[in-house]
Formats: structure tokens, sequence, C-alpha cells
């Protein structure tokens, strides 16, 4: 059963933080993605990668990197939060070739930032 | 830019009632996804549809794809209270580096 973990739940941070967001999946899968969900905009994707230390730019990138230092883990790295960054935030992960298609996604981190 | 609409945003619609999320996308994708959210909860993959009239059903629910249109939509027969959640329809494409795109969601609230 493939596992996709977030590192927290729930965070509380406040504004000008460095804020350090884990995701880790257990299944050797090649693409990782980085959204976030708000109310009436659906999820936008932030990042995503599709091997390791390679990244790519989804439609919101500004205000956010990302690492991928191993096939496993994709962090994605606030470098200083500010309020508008108060979100849901979720990690998923895709193999890829015939019959993989699946995207997989983690149980989300719900950010705070006062 | 690839662009995914979904309509309608909110759905209310009584047990037993059939409905259609219908999902329009603006470029050419390999891959249509849908998938379930309930409250407070992740997504779940619902369905992937690989090919032009590719139809898949689970339950109550049946998706299909039209590429030629850009249209996917999810049909939804005899509507249960436990039906109730917001659905995502979601795009991509077959190469490795492209990103998967989603709509906005319809919420769907199913009154007994």
């Amino acid at each position: 059963d493939v596992k996709v973990t977030q590192s927290s739940r729930y965070l509380v941070k406040r504004t000008g933080e460095k804020v350090f967001l884990e995701c880790v999946q257990d299944m050797d899968h090649e693409n990782m993605f980085w959204y976030r969900q708000d109310p009436g905009l659906g999820l936008r994707l932030i990042y995503f990668s599709y091997d390791v230390k390679m990244k790519e730019k989804g439609d919101i990138p500004e205000g956010y990197s990302v690492s991928r230092e191993k096939k496993e883990r994709f962090s994605l790295i606030l470098e200083s939060a500010s309020t508008n960054q108060t979100s849901m935030y979720l990690c998923a992960s895709r193999l890829e070739g015939a019959g993989r298609e699946t995207q997989y996604f983690g149980p989300g981190t719900r950010l705070l930032v006062l | 830019e690839l662009k995914v609409e979904q309509n309608p945003l909110f759905l209310s619609m009584q047990e037993g009632k059939n409905y259609t999320i219908y999902c329009n996308y603006s470029t050419t994708s390999d891959r249509l996804y849908w998938y379930r959210q309930d409250p407070g909860k992740s997504l779940e993959s619902l369905f992937v549809l690989l090919s032009n009239g590719a139809v898949k059903q689970e339950g109550r629910l049946m998706a299909s794809l039209d590429t030629k249109a850009r249209l996917s939509t999810l049909h939804i027969t005899a509507a249960v209270h436990d039906l109730s959640a917001t659905y995502f329809c979601a795009v991509g494409r077959m190469n490795r580096d492209d990103k998967i795109i989603f709509g906005k969601g319809t919420r769907l609230h199913i009154l007994p």
C-alpha cells in the first residue's frame, strides 16, 4: 500500500519565520508535488519534481522553494513566512509509466501564520 | 497554458437522483484524474482516464473522457448521502516533467 506522509498535520508559525514542510513517500515514486488548497481556489501547484535534485515551478512558486536530495523526500520551504501563506499544504507522489499513473496524496499540513 | 474548469462548483441534490459534473480543459492532455475529498481529509483517487472514449465505473460513479472535446464527465447514479464530498478533476500529460493541474472542485451535498 502506497504511503505518503507529511511531517506535521498542524503548524503555527510567526511572520518572518523560516518554515520547512517535509513529505516522504515509501514507494520509490519518481514524481512528487506540492500544492496548496484554499477555499474557492481548489488546489494550486506550487512546485513539482520529476527526479532527485530536479525541480520545476508550478503556478504559484513565489515565496516558496523546494529541495529534493533523496528520491523519497520532497521538502517545501517558506523562506520568510507571511500571513497570506496560511493554507492547507498537500504533498503528492506518482509513478511514471503505463498503468502506474495514479497520484497519491499525503494527509496535508494545515499551516497558520500569525 | 493548461486550464481546468469544473461545473457546477456547488451542487445540492436529493437522494435517488442522477446528476453529472463536467470538467473542461484547455490544451491537449494524456490523462484525466478524478478525486474525492471529504471535509478535513486529503484527496482520494477515484479514476484515471487515459484515452479518448475511456469509461470507468465504480459503484454509483461513472467517469468518461472525450479528448476531442477536451471534456470529462463524472456521472452520479441514484445518489446516496455517503457520496456527499468535494470532487476534483485534474489534467496532466505523459511527459515526466509535466505538471498536473486541478479544477476548483465541485462541492456535492446530497440531501436525505
